[in-house]
């Protein structure tokens, strides 16, 4: 089955550092999604992408479609301690109905004020 | 408003006890769906409804059963639960054509 390979797996970094994570897949993926999950609650949606090639922003988060729509980055710019959580990127598989989703294994962010 | 809200927040049971989720959503989303997820891990599918028909069921042990009264509602039956069935257990819905699920906060579920 498709699987969203995530990384890096965690991240420790200074508040005011620039954060980079991305999302790969052997497949193609017509829509990539970026949620942000804070401890004991549910995901929320931070990003969504539906182009090859899009970049779109949301505040300080910016995130893109790669071009060979196998894979996608986040970017966090001049992150703040508010920022810490695990971040997931999220697609639906080929074949799957609306909102079925699979999740990469997600990324644990870290922000020392 | 881009809200979907599930009740209760925590739950405690033991593995004779019957007891339901409830999930509400008032975006006029079509679909729904309930997710689980394990500590430390990315959540899972169990089901997904559109328009109040069950149209995916991820292989779910019989003990979880769901119900969608009417496009806003969707509840989660649990019956002779065990132990591993802990879990947070999320509550998401999306458009008609959209694949962007909205989550609710979950319901972390302890089963004893």
């Amino acid at each position: 089955g498709q699987q969203l390979n995530q990384s890096p797996q965690s991240m420790f970094i200074q508040e005011g550092e620039d954060v980079s994570m991305n999302c790969t897949s052997s497949s193609i993926f017509n829509t990539w999604l970026w949620y942000k999950q804070d401890p004991g609650e549910g995901p929320v949606l931070l990003i969504a992408l539906y182009k090859a090639g899009e970049l779109t922003s949301n505040g300080r988060l910016t995130a893109q479609f790669g071009i060979t729509r196998k894979d996608s980055f986040l970017n966090i710019s001049a992150s703040i301690p508010s920022d810490v959580g695990i971040y997931f990127c999220a697609g639906p598989p080929r074949g799957g109905s609306q909102g079925n989703l699979i999740f990469g294994k997600g990324t644990k962010l870290s922000v020392k004020p | 408003d881009t809200e979907v809200t599930q009740t209760p927040k925590h739950l405690v049971m033991g593995m004779t006890n019957k007891k339901s989720l409830k999930c509400e959503q008032h975006m006029g989303h079509r679909a729904m769906y309930w997710y689980k997820q394990k500590a430390k891990k990315p959540p899972e599918l169990m089901f997904v409804y559109s328009y109040e028909k069950l149209s995916i069921n991820e292989s779910v042990p019989s003990r979880f059963s769901p119900e969608c009264p009417n496009s806003s509602l969707l509840n989660l039956h649990l019956h002779a639960l065990q132990p591993e069935d802990s879990a947070l257990y999320l509550c998401a819905s999306s458009t008609r054509r959209d694949t962007e699920a909205f989550f609710g906060q979950g319901t972390r579920l302890t089963v004893v």
